[in-house]
């Protein structure tokens, strides 16, 4: 079955440096990938999702890479800002099939 | 622009208790999704719905779980009789596409506390 896990449950960064957060996805099959932010006591909100046909997408100040090779992905955001911090999850599914997603790797910016 | 909208925020009950979460959409979105929330298990769907018909109800847990969506702006996820082991954060969502692989509109999400 699909399973969805990221490789580090916390991430302390320095506000204005980049930071990165890693995600691995088991099933070969997933054609579609997303990134969630969920701030404490609210629900997740959309970041950024990626297609399998792309291993690169930008956003504002986000980046999700995609390879399909190791079945990994990141989210990359540029100059970490104190809103940033909350907990971040991937999700990977197949068309037509449930979305998984990962434990949530919780960001925490530092002044 | 109004989100989804839960309620109630919090519940508190007894177990053994009928327990019902209500979720509106936003209007124009077509399908809805219900979600369970514990730091055991993550993130889980339970069942989602495309113009108002459920379509893959596979991640409910058991038959004490029931939902259902009688219009386009307003479904409830029912638990009945409820469990200790129920307690989470229950979220809905919805979206425009049709599909589970397309970006999600999350509510705040209903904490469900059972003693």
């Amino acid at each position: 079955g699909e399973s969805v896990g990221l490789h580090l449950p916390t991430l302390s960064v320095q506000e204005g440096d980049n930071s990165i957060i890693n995600c691995a996805y088991s099933n070969s099959a997933s054609d579609y990938f997303i990134w969630y932010k969920q701030e404490s006591g609210k629900g997740p909100q959309f970041i950024i999702d990626i297609r399998s046909n792309m291993d690169k997408r930008q956003g504002q100040r986000v980046t999700v890479l995609l390879n399909k090779t190791v079945k990994h992905l990141s989210l990359q955001i540029a100059a970490t800002q104190p809103g940033d911090s909350a907990v971040y999850f991937c999700a990977a599914g197949r068309e037509n099939n449930d979305m998984r997603f990962g434990a949530g790797t919780r960001l925490t910016v530092k002044p | 622009d109004a989100g989804v909208i839960q309620s109630p925020r919090h519940e508190v009950t007894e177990m053994g208790q009928e327990v019902t979460l209500r979720c509106k959409p936003i209007s124009g979105h077509n399908s809805l999704f219900w979600y369970r929330q514990t730091m055991m298990r993550g993130l889980e769907l339970l069942i989602y719905f495309n113009n108002n018909v459920p379509i893959d109800d596979s991640g409910m847990p058991e038959d004490r779980f029931s939902a259902k969506m009688p219009n386009a702006s307003f479904s409830t996820l029912k638990i009945q009789p409820s469990e200790p082991r129920d307690s989470a954060v229950y979220f809905c969502a919805s979206s425009s596409g049709g599909s589970v692989n397309q970006p999600q509109h999350f509510g705040d999400g209903t904490r469900l506390s059972i003693l």
